[in-house]
């Protein structure tokens, strides 16, 4: 498979749990993007990595959220204390530095909170 | 500034129609813009992309108009069709950092 995988592709989760999502990039990609997407608007950036550093974080991401890239290769995107507007699609996408057009996006994890 | 304003919400086109679809900018430092297209229950897709020092670039149907000076660029999708049907992003980026999207845009082409 030679796209960007994530998983789970679905979680329900009650109000208050915590909740790990994982994104595998494309092997050769050093660079990792992790975007949340709402209902009906476009997708809003997270936080990113090259390689196992991650190197922005919206401001959008609050205290209950952390993402790592432990060995550079695939990461995980945690919320802690789930609330009911955390419900979105959590997408992640990867390039390589030099490709600079060449972002590719996974299929997202769809969250819902109840 | 960093946001990318985009219009219409919503079109409908007959089928051989040529929707376009409108961004507009305020960062004039952004220095490539992408067109993404999305279908229900996957990621965004790169569709087309153009750097401001082109005016416009074509890519089978789909084609990008920009207008440096007045800070827009569209999206033109000739002899459309019904699989055509999605949603469709614009975006912006600047500085090889993160792209900022645009709210979408729902196209239906009709049979």
């Amino acid at each position: 498979d030679t796209g960007v995988s994530q998983n789970p592709r679905h979680k329900i989760t009650k109000r208050g749990q915590n909740v790990t999502f994982r994104c595998d990039p494309i092997s050769e990609h050093n660079r990792l993007y992790w975007y949340r997407q709402t209902l009906g608007q476009g997708p809003e950036f997270l936080t990113y990595f090259q390689n196992e550093a991650q190197l922005e974080k919206s401001r959008l991401l609050s205290d209950r959220f952390s993402a790592e890239r432990p060995k550079g290769s695939f990461s995980t995107l945690e919320i802690q204390r789930t609330e009911q507007g955390d419900s979105a699609m959590y997408l992640c996408a990867s390039r390589t530095t030099t490709e600079v057009y060449g972002y590719t996006f996974g299929s997202g994890t769809r969250l819902t909170v109840v | 500034q960093q946001q990318v304003k985009q219009s219409p919400q919503s079109l409908i086109v007959q089928k051989g129609g040529i929707p376009i679809i409108n961004c507009a900018y305020e960062n004039t430092a952004f220095d490539y813009f992408p067109w993404y297209q999305q279908f229900p229950g996957k990621g965004p897709a790169l569709l087309i992309a153009i750097r401001p020092d082109v005016s416009e670039k074509k890519e089978g149907r789909f084609t990008i108009s920009f207008n440096k000076s007045a800070k827009q660029f569209s999206l033109h999708i000739m002899d459309s069709q019904p699989g055509d049907s999605a949603t469709y992003f614009c975006a912006a980026r600047w500085s090889a950092r993160q792209l900022t999207f645009g709210s979408g845009t729902q196209l239906t082409v009709l049979p």
